[in-house]
């Protein structure tokens, strides 16, 4: 596509369910990352993917989170057993090549009731 | 492991005005490159300007132009003939590079800075 779209754009749960988050970046990009945006706060990052493997997770806050990518494409961030803290604005990007030039999507703003 | 900060939470300016917003980081690496990014209303985060740390000459973007200061760890982005359409909030980030010039592309962020520019 264009650009890198992200579903879905808001999403309200109740705490303990679980959420699904969709990114499909830039069609050739072979570089994917997840940031997480809490309130008022820069950008923690989360994690990386080269293709399907992901050689940097280092940034997900616990084993409640998990995230896979497919076809070196399509990637989704799963959040387990929400808790209120997960509150937050998910953003994903992806680049042509790891360290190129990002291109962010519009993120997906999770709400944990 | 790097920090970068971004001592301002908020700055106002008045249209056409000129502003700076300061950003400071530390890192014992020595090959990297900085950015600053503008995110609107919209949450899309957009690319206003890079700057490679090897290269001694500030780089500019039209309106938008930085103050690099490598010694000091300082990085501020100056806004010259403000538009309303700057209103955004700003973040400032570092990118690692390996030895070889290359990255994985892991970003560091700033905390932000909301700019509101006033008609």
């Amino acid at each position: 596509g264009a650009g890198v779209s992200q579903s879905p754009s808001n999403k309200v749960t109740e705490k303990g369910k679980d959420v699904e988050l969709r990114c499909d970046p830039i069609s050739g990009h072979t570089a994917l990352y997840w940031y997480r945006q809490s309130l008022g706060q820069g950008l923690e990052f989360l994690i990386y993917f080269q293709g399907n493997s992901a050689p940097d997770k280092s940034g997900l806050p616990s084993d409640r989170f998990s995230a896979e990518r497919t076809g070196g494409s399509v990637s989704t961030l799963t959040i387990q057993r929400t808790q209120q803290e997960d509150s937050a604005v998910y953003l994903c990007a992806s680049s042509l090549v790891p360290g190129g030039t990002y291109t962010f999507g519009s993120g997906t703003r999770l709400t944990v009731v | 492991a790097q920090t970068v900060t971004q001592s301002q939470p908020e700055m106002s300016v008045q249209e056409a005005e000129t502003v700076t917003l300061s950003c400071t980081y530390d890192t014992s690496e020595s090959n990297y490159y900085l950015f600053w990014y503008k995110q609107p209303p919209s949450r899309q985060m957009i690319l206003v300007i890079r700057q490679e740390a090897y290269k001694q000459q500030n780089a500019t973007e039209n309106r938008f132009s930085v103050n690099f200061q490598k010694a000091a760890k300082s990085f501020s982005l100056k806004i010259s003939d403000s538009q309303l359409g700057d209103t955004a909030m700003y973040f400032c980030a570092f990118m690692k590079l390996s030895a070889g010039g290359t990255s994985y592309g892991k970003l560091t962020f700033g905390q932000g800075t909301i700019l509101t520019v006033h008609p």
